[in-house]
């Protein structure tokens, strides 16, 4: 079975403070790690993946198996920031495959 | 191009009745998803429909719940007899060849 936990629910942050969204997960093969935001009445959509080793918006996040994280980093958090948050985990990479996602974590960045 | 739609937007319901929710994917995506977003549950994944595949139904939570997918687009999932536990935000998604799942706004479903 895969699990991925968020063990946080909401991070309030000032602008320009480092952001770590932290993520674990449970899966005994080689998942595939996603983070996926929803801002403010809009659809969920994907921020970034592991595979791609991107950084989007200036978030960053490296999948370390050891661990078993895929945390998700900023070092100077914008207000535009302010989102849910939630990590994903397919058990195929580079494939379609369900998502198994976290509870989520709320980003608040105050001015 | 136009993004995954679901309709309707919002649906009340009497406890016992059933419902239909409907979702018209990205034309072409080969892959069709759908979720539950319940308040402190996150989201859960209920069915998934891959090209002609058997659908992966191991996300349903009952037999009240199911979902087709005729040829190969449009999606109906239904819950017959609905519960007040069945309020949720019901979402579709759509995807490709490589799993980047493109959300729809989803339908909130309030079960009174």
């Amino acid at each position: 079975a895969q699990r991925v936990t968020q063990p946080e629910k909401l991070l309030s942050v000032f602008k320009g403070a480092p952001v770590e969204l932290k993520c674990n997960y449970s899966y005994s093969g080689s998942p595939e790690l996603f983070w996926y935001v929803q801002y403010s009445r809009q659809r969920l959509q994907l921020l970034l993946r592991h595979i791609s080793r991107e950084s989007i918006k200036g978030f960053t996040a490296d999948l370390n198996k050891g661990e078993t994280s895929f945390h998700l980093k900023k070092p100077f958090a914008q207000e535009e920031d302010s989102a849910m948050y939630y990590c994903a985990l397919s058990a195929k990479t580079g494939a379609n495959s369900k998502l198994t996602f976290g509870k989520g974590i709320t980003l608040s960045v105050r001015p | 191009g136009a993004g995954v739609s679901q309709s309707p937007s919002n649906k009340v319901t009497e406890k016992g009745k059933d419902v239909e929710l409907r979702c018209d994917p990205i034309s072409g995506h080969t892959a069709l998803y759908w979720y539950r977003q319940s308040l402190g549950q996150g989201l859960e994944f209920l069915i998934y429909f891959q090209g002609n595949s058997a659908p992966d139904k191991s996300g349903l939570p009952s037999d009240r719940f199911s979902a087709e997918r005729t040829g190969g687009s449009v999606s109906t999932l239904t819950i017959q007899r609905t519960q007040q536990e069945d309020s949720a935000v019901y979402l579709c998604a759509s995807s490709l060849d490589r799993n980047e799942q493109f959300f729809g706004p989803g339908t909130r479903l309030t079960v009174l």
